[in-house]
């Protein structure tokens, strides 16, 4: 069946570096929603891309779809403590809506 | 503004009982979604409704996983003989068709059922 990945599993900054979370489908995606999950709560929409090699920008997050439609990246600049969470990229294929979520990427911000 | 809701917010069992949860969406969604997430894993699907058609269930799901929404709009899951490995947090979210070719709906999230089975 289909899997997705993600790395690094946890990463720990300093307040202010910048921090990137990679994403590989075993299988080619129709499109790939990113959502973020705070401790103890539950996931929340970001974002979704569809076409091969689009980049969006939300602030200081920037998301970029493989041209492939296979991986994806979410990179975010300067770090602030409200970005602490853990952070799923989830694809569907074929058009569905049925979402199979990465293993996501754990981030933890130091003062 | 009311979101996702979920019923109950804890649920702590015995092996071998039967829990039941219950998910309302949000009102103008008809799309309706059963995730389950263990600890340091993203969500995993288990089935999808589509106004009161279940549309998919994974085949991953036991048959003792059994889920409806009767009239098209909250949805219930019952879990029958529970195994500790039925522990997990259990993930309801609802989206409204996007309407644009390629694109997958957003899913809004309730704040899900934390069950423990003993």
């Amino acid at each position: 069946g289909q899997q997705v990945m993600q790395i690094p599993q946890y990463q720990h900054v300093q307040e202010g570096e910048d921090f990137t979370t990679y994403c590989n489908s075993s299988t080619t995606l129709s499109n790939i929603q990113w959502y973020k999950q705070r401790p103890g709560g539950h996931p929340v929409f970001l974002i979704q891309l569809v076409k091969s090699g689009e980049v969006k920008k939300q602030k200081r997050l920037t998301f970029q779809f493989g041209e492939a439609k296979k991986n994806s990246s979410l990179h975010i600049t300067a770090t602030q403590t409200t970005d602490v969470g853990t952070y799923f990229c989830a694809g569907s294929t074929g058009g569905g809506n049925k979402l199979t979520f990465g293993t996501g990427t754990q981030l933890k911000v130091e003062l | 503004d009311t979101g996702v809701s979920q019923n109950p917010r804890h649920k702590i069992t015995k092996r071998g009982q039967n829990v039941t949860f219950r998910c309302d969406p949000i009102s103008e969604h008809n799309r309706l979604y059963w995730y389950r997430q263990t600890l340091g894993q993203g969500p995993e699907f288990l089935t999808y409704f589509q106004n009161e058609a279940q549309l998919e269930k994974s085949r991953l799901l036991s048959d003792r996983f059994s889920a409806e929404r009767p009239k098209g709009s909250f949805s219930t899951l019952e879990i029958q003989r529970t195994e500790q490995g039925d522990s997990a947090m259990y993930l309801c979210a609802s989206s409204f068709p996007f309407g644009t070719s390629g694109m997958a709906d957003t899913q809004y999230f309730g704040p899900g059922t934390r069950l423990t089975v003993l």
